[in-house]
């Protein structure tokens, strides 16, 4: 069966650092992951998605992530946090044999201190 | 473009009532999904849809809940009667399909408050 697993459900970081927010993965078939942001009062918006291409894919707003099939991982990255990255940020696998049945992990809240 | 849109955005009832939330998702989309998100339970998935279809309604919670889509343009989530536990923020989104599992995208969340 499907799962994620993300790990901090809040993580903070000073403007400027590097952002590190942690997914791991369980998949009985080659996975498609993605990251997905919540802003305040609004739904979840695509930040990028792996579907077995490259494996360092590129997102918007800066964000990319890092499939490493060995560590079963999909990191989230950004070099340096903005005010505006403060957001709820959801790991999210694909169903059984590519089905539409997403796994969303728990989300991980992203402070950023001035 | 209209993304997926939502109402009503907030519903306060009391317990017992029914409640029906709405949803059009975008032109051309062939998949159509409902989910529930709560501090406690996280993002679950209800059901989906696949032109119309239901295709998996495995995390309908219980008989009180149902959802349709009588055209491609429409869709309800429904729950008769309506308690406390259900109060969440239901969200709906679409996904183009097309062979690829792809990106889904949300409408803003019908705030449900069962009281």
């Amino acid at each position: 069966a499907q799962s994620v697993t993300q790990l901090g459900s809040h993580v903070s970081v000073s403007e400027g650092a590097l952002v590190l927010l942690r997914c791991n993965y369980s998949s009985s078939v080659p996975p498609y992951l993605f990251w997905y942001v919540q802003y305040p009062n609004q739904g979840l918006q695509l930040l990028l998605k792996y579907t077995s291409a490259a494996t360092l894919v590129k997102g918007i707003n800066g964000f990319e992530a890092e499939f490493k099939k060995s560590e079963t991982s999909f990191h989230l990255t950004k070099p340096s946090a903005h005010m505006s990255d403060a957001a709820e940020y959801f790991c999210a696998v694909s169903g059984d044999s590519g089905t539409y049945k997403y796994i969303f992990g728990t989300g991980t809240r992203l402070k950023v201190l001035a | 473009d209209a993304g997926v849109i939502q109402s009503p955005r907030h519903e306060v009832t009391e317990m017992g009532q029914e409640v029906t939330l709405r949803c059009k998702p975008i032109s051309g989309h062939d998949y159509l999904f409902w989910y529930r998100q709560t501090m406690m339970r996280g993002l679950e998935l209800l059901i989906y849809f696949n032109n119309n279809v239901p295709i998996d309604d495995s995390g309908m919670p219980e008989d009180r809940f149902s959802a349709k889509m009588p055209n491609a343009s429409f869709s309800t989530l429904k729950i008769q009667p309506s308690e406390p536990r259900d109060s969440a923020v239901y969200f709906c989104a679409s996904s183009p399909g097309g062979g690829l599992v792809g990106e889904l995208f949300f409408g803003e969340g019908s705030r449900l408050t069962v009281l």
